[in-house]
């Protein structure tokens, strides 16, 4: 049962434009939500997060916006570079205590110059 | 340079035997995590442990063992009785393990049985 969907396993996009990378989640007890960034060989690195209580969170040119109504969220990169083609997961977790954090299957970004 | 590393980056083994994967971090982190990657999957939580002496099961823990005897090792055992063991094999680590702390991973290991 995949909790974290991320439904498009690839996305070409050219330089300076925008990229919309999607994540759909069932699980209506999330409350956390967190993009990691992945390159080929290495593991993956934290690249922004937000909590259930906003619908934006915005750093430098990376941006995550939560619909809770539809459970849904995505990441925009503006603009876009060739350095941002990488492998982007969705992570979601519950709120209190320990709460594991589950993961999508990823969306490969491929910025072509 | 705080980090967190494993070791080796490419392991081969003959089926039917144990392999142990190291995982050493420096960030003064009491949390560590093991997970595992398929091709077109995310990322599964295999173990975790909030806290030294202590470790506990993830999703997918059948056929691993782990041991936290110190807070910057966290080794993962790949035993004979994991079905399907070829796989790449991430550890992570956060401050504490509260759900909005942020994880931080290392390179991995790509582990093949051959």
């Amino acid at each position: 049962d995949q909790q974290v969907k991320q439904n498009s396993p690839s996305l070409s996009v050219q330089e300076g434009r925008i990229s919309i990378l999607n994540c759909d989640y069932t699980n209506s007890m999330f409350d956390y939500f967190l993009w990691y960034k992945k390159y080929p060989a290495e593991g993956p690195t934290f690249l922004i997060s937000i909590s259930s209580i906003k619908d934006k969170n915005e750093d430098g040119r990376f941006t995550v916006f939560l619909n809770k109504s539809a459970k849904h969220l995505s990441l925009h990169i503006v603009p876009s570079q060739p350095g941002d083609s990488a492998v982007y997961f969705c992570a979601a977790s519950g709120a209190g205590g320990y709460q594991k954090v589950t993961f999508g299957t990823g969306t490969k970004l491929q910025v072509i110059p | 340079d705080g980090g967190i590393t494993q070791s080796p980056k490419y392991l081969f083994r003959k089926e039917g035997q144990n392999v142990t994967l190291s995982c050493e971090q420096n960030l003064n982190h009491d949390a560590m995590y093991w997970y595992r990657q398929d091709p077109g999957q995310g990322l599964r939580l295999i173990y975790y442990s909030q806290i030294v002496n202590d470790f506990q099961k993830g999703d997918i823990a059948e056929g691993y063992s782990v041991s936290r005897e110190k807070k910057e090792s966290f080794p993962l055992t790949v035993t004979s009785a994991q079905k399907n063991p070829t796989a790449f094999y991430l550890c992570a680590s956060s401050i504490i393990a509260g759900s909005t702390d942020t994880q931080y991973f290392g390179p991995g290991t790509r582990l093949t049985v051959l």
